[in-house]
């Protein structure tokens, strides 16, 4: 079983659309987590970080941490042509540098 | 606007002919990652420096090499290329913020290897 569990997709949503992309873990001790949007031939670009749980909001974006079911998700509204785009999670533990990535989803925004 | 900087962004080479890739920060964060990632795959950690401390990922090939001369500068250093390295090389950058919420990691925009 991987650490870091996530639905390749693609997920193809209309223009306008509330989008849930989500990661399951397995590693209880992770309380650094992170969502990352990569465009085609692009470098990782960091959307959204949370500590620990709880919710964080940024204009269109929202990232929630459940670590009583080793769950987050990344909530987009209104999404836009412009969110096509692959989306990575990542976390990790307090106690090394190693972030575990998740193998990614690739959203679609029809216009 | 402090960054992270990759050269070259795209990188031929012939089989077995060594490569060299650099990344260079204006973050001044001590710790530096290079990722090597696969089309539809996650990036895969080849090793990070906390300042000029190496760890190396135990299944990183020996065909693989890094350098940091100083704070701003990593290089990686592949000597002898194969058909499978032919990957996006991804640098990233964090700051040591243990035991507070800040601690993340910003990517640069990748080389892309190609390998004849």
């Amino acid at each position: 079983q991987k650490e870091v569990e996530q639905d390749p997709g693609p997920l193809s949503v209309p223009e306008g659309a509330i989008v849930s992309l989500n990661c399951t873990y397995s590693n209880s001790a992770f309380q650094y987590f992170m969502w990352y949007r990569q465009y085609s031939r692009k470098g990782p670009e960091l959307l959204m970080y949370t500590y620990s749980s709880g919710n964080k909001e940024d204009g269109r974006f929202t990232a929630q941490v459940d670590k009583s079911s080793k769950y987050i998700s990344l909530f987009i509204r209104d999404s836009q042509p412009s969110d096509s785009a692959t989306y990575l999670c990542a976390m990790k533990n307090s106690g090394t540098y190693k972030y575990i990535f998740g193998t990614g989803t690739r959203l679609k925004v029809l216009a | 606007d402090a960054m992270v900087i990759q050269n070259p962004r795209y990188q031929v080479t012939q089989f077995g002919k060594p490569v060299t890739l650099s990344c260079s920060q204006t973050l001044n964060h001590n710790v530096m990652y290079w990722y090597q990632q696969k089309s539809s795959q996650a990036p895969k950690l080849l090793f990070h420096y906390y300042d000029k401390d190496f760890n190396n990922e135990a299944d990183t090939p020996d065909n693989f090499q890094s350098r940091r001369p100083n704070t701003s500068f990593c290089f990686l250093d592949i000597r002898s290329p194969g058909l499978g390295d032919a990957a996006m090389y991804l640098c990233a950058t964090s700051r040591d913020r243990r035991g507070t919420a800040q601690e993340t990691q910003y990517f640069g925009p990748g080389t892309r290897l190609l390998v004849l």
